[in-house]
């Protein structure tokens, strides 16, 4: 059974990146869409990215300009880096994994990871 | 609009039938994806579009789609059904793909 774990700062300081790994614990990382997710306090999911097996990448266009990704299939793992944040960036980081039948088919998803914005 | 709108709140009696409906442009062209959130958890994947239930989740859940609007329909519902809802599904209506999620349908089970 495939699982998925976000680590990364849970505090990070306005104005400065985001960064959080998810690190695949098993199985190949082939014909995946690798995707992050969030969910700011008490509201719903909002689809950040997604990184293809391939390297092609795809972000939600209000953070397409904060947003990069990277995968490493080496090490069976992939990240998110987010600049430039906000308090409004504060919320739980889900790192999802879609089929190659479609991004939106989040068949696996991490336990996710609490990140506060805050001085 | 690509975007996708749930009603916030639905409730039902133990053992009942009950639709939590999902609406937006994007549905006349992507078939919905179905995730529940159980509070403290993350999101389960339990349904695709019309017939793709993925292994582990119960038979009662099922899905379809007329025009613009998915549904998610559960029969006989359990107790244990009882948590958040939300669809997803794809978007590339504008100059970017994206996936969208509906804002979600708190389901009470009475």
């Amino acid at each position: 059974q495939v699982q998925l774990q976000e680590s990364g700062p849970g505090l990070v300081n306005p104005s400065e990146t985001l960064s959080l790994t998810c690190s695949v614990s098993s199985g190949s990382m082939n014909n995946y869409y690798w995707t992050w997710i969030r969910q700011p306090p008490g509201k719903g999911l909002e689809w950040i990215g997604y990184i293809y097996y391939s390297g092609a990448t795809d972000y939600n266009p209000f953070l397409r300009s904060r947003v990069s990704t990277s995968l490493d299939m080496s090490k069976n793992q992939f990240s998110l880096r987010l600049t430039s944040v906000t308090a409004a960036d504060t919320a739980v980081y889900y790192c999802a994994r879609a089929t190659k039948a479609g991004a939106d088919i989040l068949d696996m998803w991490g336990q996710g990871t609490v990140v506060t914005v805050t001085s | 609009s690509s975007e996708l709108t749930q009603d916030p709140a639905v409730s039902v009696a133990l053992g009942q039938t009950v639709r939590i409906t999902c609406q937006g442009d994007s549905l006349r062209n992507y078939y919905a994806s179905w995730f529940q959130q159980k509070p403290g958890q993350p999101p389960i994947f339990v349904f695709h579009g019309e017939d793709n239930r993925p292994s582990g989740i119960p038979d009662r859940f099922s899905g379809s789609r007329s025009g613009n609007t998915a549904s998610l329909t559960i029969s006989g519902t359990q107790a244990e059904d009882e948590a958040d809802y939300y669809c997803g599904t794809r978007d590339s209506s504008g100059s970017h793909f994206r996936v969208v999620f509906g804002g979600g349908t708190k389901l009470t089970v009475l």
